[in-house]
């Protein structure tokens, strides 16, 4: 398709489990972005990458929490050894080329920690 | 610390009401300020804005950037059930991060 996807759309796992979220940004973006939304929040920033610069990480909020870009595409997210506190959807965006360009998102991915 | 401010977090008005959402930022390394609506999944792009007092405008909708007091508004005209929705500002930096508000929710009644 011609948008952002992500997947899994929503993940129910166990405390004290991995997790890894995908998205595939829309093709021919240099920028992507990943943000987390709790319920009735505004979207709170996690990481971004630009091409192939080292990536903007000062929003991870533990280090729990890593991403990586494999070959300027596909990114994935992965918190390890999930807490409840981290039930929220995750949001990836993209965009041509960051700062002056509007970003397009994915629909998200729900994730729930038991 | 850069953050991004809106008001009111909430509205509620009625069809054909005409409304005005406020966002206020402070900011190092400005490069641009957008609108984004949100109503079940992923956000959608309304506007982008880089110059003061140029008024941007689709439809019902319109806004305008104040760079030097530091704010948007975003009035939409005439709403309509369909309105209904979060509406997000945010800014980009020069080295492309953003920062978004927390968001009003705006509630159109028949």
């Amino acid at each position: 398709g011609a948008g952002v996807s992500q997947s899994p759309s929503n993940k129910v796992t166990e405390k004290g489990k991995d997790v890894e979220l995908r998205c595939d940004p829309i093709s021919g973006h240099t920028a992507l972005y990943w943000y987390r939304q709790s319920l009735g929040q505004g979207l709170e920033f996690l990481i971004y990458f630009q091409g192939n610069s080292a990536p903007d990480k000062s929003g991870l909020p533990s280090d729990r929490f890593s991403a990586e870009r494999t070959g300027g595409s596909v990114s994935t997210l992965t918190i390890q050894r999930t807490q409840q506190e981290d039930s929220a959807v995750y949001l990836c965006a993209s965009s041509l080329s960051g700062g002056d360009q509007p970003q397009h998102f994915g629909d998200g991915t729900r994730l729930s920690i038991l | 610390e850069d953050k991004v401010v809106q008001s009111p977090l909430s509205l509620v008005v009625h069809e054909g009401d005409t409304v005005t959402l406020n966002c206020s930022y402070e900011v190092t390394n400005f490069r641009s300020l957008l609108w984004y609506k949100q109503e079940k999944k992923a956000p959608t792009f309304l506007f982008m804005l880089t110059s003061s007092g140029i008024e941007k405008k689709s439809g019902r909708l319109s806004s305008i950037l104040d760079k030097k007091e530091l704010f948007s508004i975003l009035n939409i005209t005439a709403t309509q059930t369909g309105d209904s929705a979060v509406y997000l500002c945010s800014y980009n930096t020069n080295a492309g991060k953003s920062t978004f508000g927390d968001g009003t929710t705006l509630t159109v009644k028949p």
